[in-house]
């Protein structure tokens, strides 16, 4: 089965500096899905970025870019000019590609915080 | 993109009644969908996978006669969490999948009294 690993519970960061999120994986497929999923005090899930696994380019959305690794099943979300909009928990998450496997695999979650 | 709607978004019941939550795909039809429980500061725990029109699929430890789960339509799926007690108290959130990605409703707030 795979797993996510997010081994950062908290973090902060100043606002307009840069922050990254790390996410490791664990899975024996090839390819697959993965993400990273804003949840504010609201408390809704929000997708922040998709990569596809058998895409090198790093996929980019305004001011969030991940990291991915493949090989080192790492994928790190970096967070530019940080806003303190960002504040909230942020998940990785992963999804096979096989027909069956639809769920979405979490990590554990890490929660942002902005100093103004 | 997509919504997915999901009500209530707070319930207070009272310990031994059935609550039902509702999740609802608005603008596209969702073949799956799935319930999340998320406990405080902790990550969504994937409850059940719900198929249209075929029994959901639950995870293990999922009280399947506890949480019963109704998928009748391509844009419907129901909650009923059966006999609650003060535990079940949590949030619940639910998500659909169209071709692309999930999409997540707004959430329950539970609470047993």
């Amino acid at each position: 089965a795979q797993t996510v690993t997010q081994s950062q519970p908290e973090m902060s960061v100043q606002e307009a500096e840069t922050v990254t999120l790390s996410c490791t994986y664990d899975t024996s497929e090839s390819d697959y899905y993965l993400f990273w999923y804003k949840q504010p005090p609201s408390r809704q899930m929000i997708l922040v970025i998709r990569q596809e696994a058998y895409k090198q380019q790093n996929a980019t959305e305004n001011r969030f870019s991940v990291n991915f690794q493949k090989a080192a099943k790492s994928f790190s979300l970096k967070i530019s000019d940080s806003q303190l909009g960002d504040a909230a928990m942020y998940f990785c998450a992963y999804r096979s590609l096989f027909q069956g496997a639809q769920k979405l695999v979490f990590g554990q979650g890490t929660r942002l915080t902005i100093n103004p | 993109g997509a919504v997915v709607s999901q009500h209530p978004s707070r319930v207070i019941c009272k310990s031994g009644t059935s609550v039902k939550i509702e999740c609802r795909s608005l603008d596209f039809q969702a073949t799956t969908m799935f319930w999340y429980r998320q406990f405080p500061k902790q990550s969504l725990m994937l409850m059940a996978t719900s198929n249209e029109g075929s029994k959901a699929t639950y995870e293990q430890g999922v009280e399947k006669d506890k949480f019963l789960i109704n998928h009748a339509s391509l844009t419907l799926s129901t909650l009923t969490v059966t006999s609650a007690h003060p535990e079940d108290s949590s949030f619940y959130i639910c998500s659909a999948r169209d071709i692309r990605e999930a999409f997540f409703g707004q959430g329950t707030r539970l609470t047993v009294v």
